[in-house]
């Protein structure tokens, strides 16, 4: 699978925008882009993935670059229970499924 | 649908006992996973079973470990005898299908090896 960069740590006002970058530039066509999210003590929960177009569900938005060598997943209004490691995973379909997960992104949302 | 269960959520245990960790899967996924996660080498997935057979378990650190899948609905971690460098989140996971599908990971059993 191709290899994610991710900044360790951001910080987001509570009620602006957090926006989590992630580089891909090795990725291949066939590979998706997947988010999850880890808050503390918790398992990782799913938030989005796509492919080559923007997706929007209702946690969160995700935005890839048409050379699809980075995206950014939006959270539109932070609040203080989105404080977690955001993890940016590239992944292969159609064979062995493997999340393999780097070490994310640590926002920390405040008041 | 109450989710991905796992029990028990904590285990103490000492070095040379066996341990056992289980899971229920969502109801109607075919393809289960076990990950364990610790500060040094993070999330880190260990085996995945589709429809009830091992497909990968390139990630088990040893044979000390074995992981059975016996219907749809359960499958169980095996660690004996156990080390203290076992301790570990483990988490499962469950996906409808195993290659494109999201993953649902339950909330983890906490091991710890004294």
């Amino acid at each position: 699978d191709a290899k994610t960069t991710q900044p360790p740590s951001m910080d987001c006002a509570e009620g602006r925008a957090a926006n989590l970058p992630c580089n891909h530039s090795t990725i291949s066509g066939n590979e998706y882009v997947y988010w999850y999210r880890q808050i503390h003590s918790q398992g990782p929960q799913y938030i989005i993935h796509g492919l080559k177009n923007n997706e929007t569900n209702e946690m969160a938005s995700l935005i890839i670059t048409e050379d699809r060598k980075s995206s950014t997943l939006i959270l539109p209004h932070a609040t203080l229970r989105d404080t977690a490691v955001y993890y940016c995973i590239v992944r292969v379909t159609g064979t062995a499924s493997k999340l393999t997960f780097g070490t994310g992104t640590r926002l920390q949302v405040t008041l | 649908d109450a989710g991905v269960i796992q029990s028990p959520r904590h285990e103490v245990t000492e070095m040379g006992q066996e341990v056992t960790l289980r899971c229920k899967p969502i109801s109607g996924h075919n393809s289960l996973f076990w990950y364990r996660q610790t500060m040094m080498r993070g999330l880190e997935l260990l085996i995945y079973f589709n429809n009830n057979v091992p497909i990968d378990d390139s990630g088990m650190p040893e044979d000390r470990f074995s992981a059975k899948m016996p219907n749809a609905s359960f499958s169980t971690l095996k660690i004996q005898p156990s080390e203290p460098r076992d301790s570990a989140v483990y988490f499962c996971a469950s996906s409808a299908t195993y290659d494109t599908d999201t993953q649902y990971f339950g909330p983890g059993t906490r091991l710890t090896v004294l």
